[in-house]
């Protein structure tokens, strides 16, 4: 069974700088692509970056806001996802979800989320 | 890149079918048939409907169909049933990047 369980969310200020992991279980963790997307309360899904595999070169995507602040990595070895951000702001509030890509393009299993609150 | 837009709510009754639109642009939608609807039930984790357009995923119902016309994608519930009742997202690839919808809320009467 896959199963794909976040940690690390919390409250952080705006300015500071959180790390959220995502640890995998019931797959090859190191065949695949891997995404986060996040949901601020009450509203929609919202694609934040993207892993892709070693063997497809490792390379990451992120969405515009986020970009330049936030930081996509990996370790096969823990079989464990990573996303660190930095520099916070308050629309950065959200549940952020780790996701497995299916065919390259598409997200079929999500975890739980972790509740991200950047405020002062 | 923008979000993709959904109409905010659809509702029918048990046994009616509804129809949700997913309209893009020509930068996603429209050049590539890489589109996938998703359903979240309240206080839930997203769940892959649809992908490819039109391709369901073992274990989800035949009620469910997606189907595309330039930049517009939409999902197709039929013979609505009860547990039906949930958020459903579009969601397109675009360069690299994804683009979701902005959400339709569907209710069944």
């Amino acid at each position: 069974e896959v199963r794909l369980v976040e940690s690390g969310g919390g409250l952080v200020k705006p300015g500071g700088s959180l790390r959220v992991s995502c640890a995998a279980s019931g797959f090859t963790f190191s065949n695949a692509w891997m995404s986060w997307v996040r949901q601020a309360p009450g509203k929609g899904l919202e694609w934040v970056g993207r892993i892709k595999s070693k063997t497809d070169g490792g390379t990451t995507d992120y969405a515009a806001p986020v970009k330049g602040r936030f930081t996509i990595s990996r370790d096969d070895s823990k079989n464990t996802l990573y996303l660190q951000m930095n520099s916070l702001k308050t629309e950065d509030t959200a549940v952020y979800y780790c996701s497995r890509h299916y065919r390259s393009h598409y997200f079929d299993n999500w975890g739980q989320g972790a509740l991200v609150t950047v405020s002062s | 890149q923008s979000a993709l837009t959904q109409p905010p709510s659809v509702s029918g009754s048990p046994g009616q079918s509804v129809t949700i639109s997913c309209t893009g642009t020509s930068s996603d939608v429209s050049s590539y048939n890489r589109v996938s609807w998703y359903q979240q039930p309240p206080g839930t984790a997203p769940k892959l409907m649809i992908y490819e357009v039109s391709n369901r995923p073992s274990g989800v119902p035949d009620r469910f169909s997606g189907s595309k016309s330039g930049n517009t994608a939409s999902l197709t519930i039929s013979g609505l049933q009860a547990e039906d009742e949930a958020d459903y997202y579009c969601s397109s690839y675009t360069s690299s990047l994804y683009v979701f919808g902005t959400g339709t809320k569907v209710t069944v009467l």
